[in-house]
């Protein structure tokens, strides 16, 4: 079965940083991509960031380039996503999700974690 | 970025009924088109991709359609499980967006 639990979340202030972690189980881990999709009180989904299975190529939303890095040891069947320079509207579920079986285009997701949840204030 | 729009935000249904949701995109996505459910408190699952193809284990009473830029989702008959939020999402090309949601409500 497979398995996605996301930890890490929190409560930062604004200009703070956080570290989510997602460790999956239940897959091949280092055969598939990852990313991370949030979503904000009451709103819709927003894909945040993905990775490569060798973690060789990374891509971002325009909104969190350069302040988050998304990352992945794939010894530890785990990626992170580091968030820095937080801002309030950053706030959200953070969704861990395994990119689905494909042979091209890019992520779609088949399998998602219960979400961790961020939350930037003062 | 490709911006995708559903149609309707909002619809009432009641069970037993066929509903389509519509899903367009700015610009030309092929078949690039996959469908996720959402019900409250939960992570979102996926439906269908690739435009048609149904996921396993999802019922075949699901059923997506389209190509370039017009996509539906249609429910032939709802069942009281499938009162939800559903999202499109396009994976022709990063960054990959979402469109807004149609939340589908009971009557």
């Amino acid at each position: 079965e497979v398995q996605l639990l996301e930890s890490g979340g929190g409560l930062v202030q604004p200009g703070g940083s956080l570290r989510l972690s997602c460790v999956a189980s239940g897959f091949s881990f280092g055969s598939y991509d990852m990313g991370w999709v949030r979503q904000a009180p009451g709103k819709g989904l927003e894909w945040v960031s993905g990775i490569s299975n060798t973690g060789i190529h990374t891509y971002y939303t325009d909104s969190v380039k350069g302040r988050f890095t998304i990352s992945r040891d794939n010894s530890k069947n785990t990626i992170y996503l580091q968030m820095n320079s937080l801002r309030v509207e950053d706030t959200a579920v953070y969704y861990c999700a395994k990119d689905a079986p494909r042979s091209d285009g890019y992520f779609y997701f088949d399998y998602w974690g219960r979400g961790t949840l961020v939350t930037v204030s003062s | 970025d490709i911006q995708m729009t559903q149609s309707p935000s909002s619809l009432s249904a009641s069970v037993g009924d066929r509903v389509t949701i519509t899903c367009r995109a700015s610009q030309s996505i092929s078949k690039f088109l996959n469908w996720y459910q959402q019900r409250p408190g939960k992570a979102p699952k996926l439906l269908t991709t690739s435009a048609s193809t149904l996921q396993n284990g999802v019922p075949s009473r699901f059923s997506g359609r389209g190509s370039g830029t017009d996509f539906t989702l249609t429910i032939s008959s709802l069942q009281p499980e499938d009162f939800a939020t559903y999202y499109c999402q396009q994976s022709y090309t990063t960054p990959i967006t979402f469109g807004q949601g149609t939340r589908l409500e009971i009557k």
